[in-house]
């Protein structure tokens, strides 16, 4: 089974300063990691993904997210948040199985808002 | 922009009606999904779908759910009988890209409410 974690509800950063959203996971086979952005009333907007290769993936809008096997971690960061970057943020992970087969579905986490203050 | 569209917006229907949401995917896309959202809780994957058939679906999706496509551009969704506890936002997606590793793209999602 896959599961994700993410252990704050909700994280305070001012304007300019560096942000992280914190994520852990577990799967039995290769993880796919993912980021979404969720807006007030709108659908799930992909942010990044780590399939293989560069443990550092840089994404939309200035985020990026590190991929730590050890730590079965994928966190997400920014060196200086914006008070548009206000919204709700989903890590999510698919088992990638073995050798690539694995999992059709997204296990999310239970989302972090993350709230820029001016 | 290529997007998913959702139809309704909001349905409010009485228990034990049959609701059926509509979902129009990205034109090109190949793999299909429908995930819900209950309120305040997280988002939880129903099924997969794709050449023309289920290829996996979560513990929620029961007899009670179905899907189709029935024109080659619609997806849908069918509860056959609503419960209470079905009242969610309910989010299509697709994906180009083979499944497993492809970004998803969401629709805004279809908010129902069962009386």
């Amino acid at each position: 089974a896959q599961s994700v974690a993410q252990p704050e509800d909700q994280v305070n950063v001012a304007e300019g300063n560096p942000l992280t959203v914190k994520c852990t996971y577990s799967v039995s086979g290769n993880p796919y990691l993912f980021w979404y952005v969720q807006y007030p009333n709108r659908g799930l907007q992909f942010l990044l993904k780590y399939i293989t290769g560069d443990n550092l993936v840089k994404g939309s809008y200035g985020f990026e997210a590190e991929f730590n096997k050890s730590q079965t971690s994928f966190h997400l960061k920014k060196p200086s948040a914006l008070v548009s970057d206000s919204a709700l943020y989903f890590c999510a992970v698919r088992d990638g199985g073995a050798s690539g087969g694995g999992a059709d579905g997204l296990t999310f986490g239970k989302g972090t808002h993350l709230i820029i203050q001016p | 922009e290529p997007e998913v569209t959702q139809t309704p917006s909001h349905q409010v229907t009485q228990m034990g009606q049959e609701v059926i949401l509509r979902c129009v995917p990205i034109s090109n896309h190949l793999y299909f999904y429908w995930y819900r959202q209950i309120l305040g809780q997280k988002v939880e994957f129903l099924v997969s779908f794709y050449n023309n058939e289920i290829s996996e679906k979560s513990e929620i999706f029961d007899d009670q759910f179905s899907v189709e496509r029935p024109d080659g551009s619609n997806f849908t969704l069918k509860i056959r009988s609503t419960k209470l506890e079905d009242s969610a936002m309910y989010f299509c997606a697709s994906t180009g890209t083979r499944a497993n590793t492809g970004e998803l793209f969401f629709g805004e999602g279809s908010r129902l409410t069962v009386l």
